[in-house]
């Protein structure tokens, strides 16, 4: 069965500390992958996607992720962290021919000012 | 930026009754989508819907969830007989096509309590 894995529950950083979340994905086949976001109150929103090409993907607000399939990962990184980036992060993989998206449990990220 | 809009925010029913909830998917967007994220774990995909029928559904969506679009405009999905164990946040998503690496768009989501 297919399944998403996020390794860090609970990340506290430092505003311009680097950050760098991991996701590895177990898949057979073509898989798509997403990073979305949670702020506070707010929705899912997504970050980025990687479906094929590059496999370093840019986001929104300075986020990147880079697709090593030999490792089924899929983490995501942004050199320095601001405040605003306290949310909840979580990666997604979708089959090319289905519909479900398979979640991560999600990586708590605060950033102390 | 357009949205999913769900309504209600919250909804608190007694065990044994029907609840439905209700998403306004992207205007122009085709397939739609319910998930649930019961509290501490995954969000879990339960079914997803295109030109009125459901295109694929988890284990979770039983025979006691069902899905409609009743309108052009509406999409909901229905809980026959809640138990405890539906207690959890709801979320409808909608893309604007059904290809695997169209992304999903979320709404705020339904926390549903049932007593």
């Amino acid at each position: 069965a297919q399944s998403v894995s996020q390794h860090n529950h609970h990340v506290i950083l430092s505003e311009a500390a680097s950050l760098e979340l991991g996701c590895n994905y177990s898949y057979g086949g073509t898989v798509n992958l997403f990073w979305y976001v949670q702020y506070p109150g707010q929705h899912l929103q997504l970050l980025l996607k990687y479906f094929s090409g590059d496999p370093l993907v840019k986001g929104i607000k300075g986020f990147e992720a880079e697709f090593i399939k030999s490792k089924f990962s899929f983490n995501l990184r942004k050199p320095s962290v601001q405040w605003s980036d306290t949310a909840e992060y979580f990666c997604a993989a979708r089959k090319n021919a289905g519909n479900m998206l398979t979640f991560g449990g999600g990586t708590r990220l605060m950033v102390k000012p | 930026e357009p949205e999913v809009t769900q309504t209600p925010s919250h909804q608190v029913t007694q065990m044994g009754q029907e609840v439905i909830l209700r998403c306004v998917p992207i205007s122009n967007h085709l397939y739609f989508y319910w998930y649930r994220q019961i509290l501490g774990q995954k969000v879990e995909f339960l079914v997803s819907f295109y030109n009125n029928e459901i295109s694929e559904k988890s284990e979770i969506f039983d025979d006691q969830f069902s899905v409609e679009r009743p309108d052009g405009s509406n999409f909901t999905l229905k809980i026959r007989s809640t138990k405890l164990e539906d207690s959890a946040m709801y979320f409808c998503a909608s893309s604007e096509l059904g290809q695997g690496n169209q992304p999903q768009h979320f709404g705020d989501g339904t926390r549903l309590s049932i007593l």
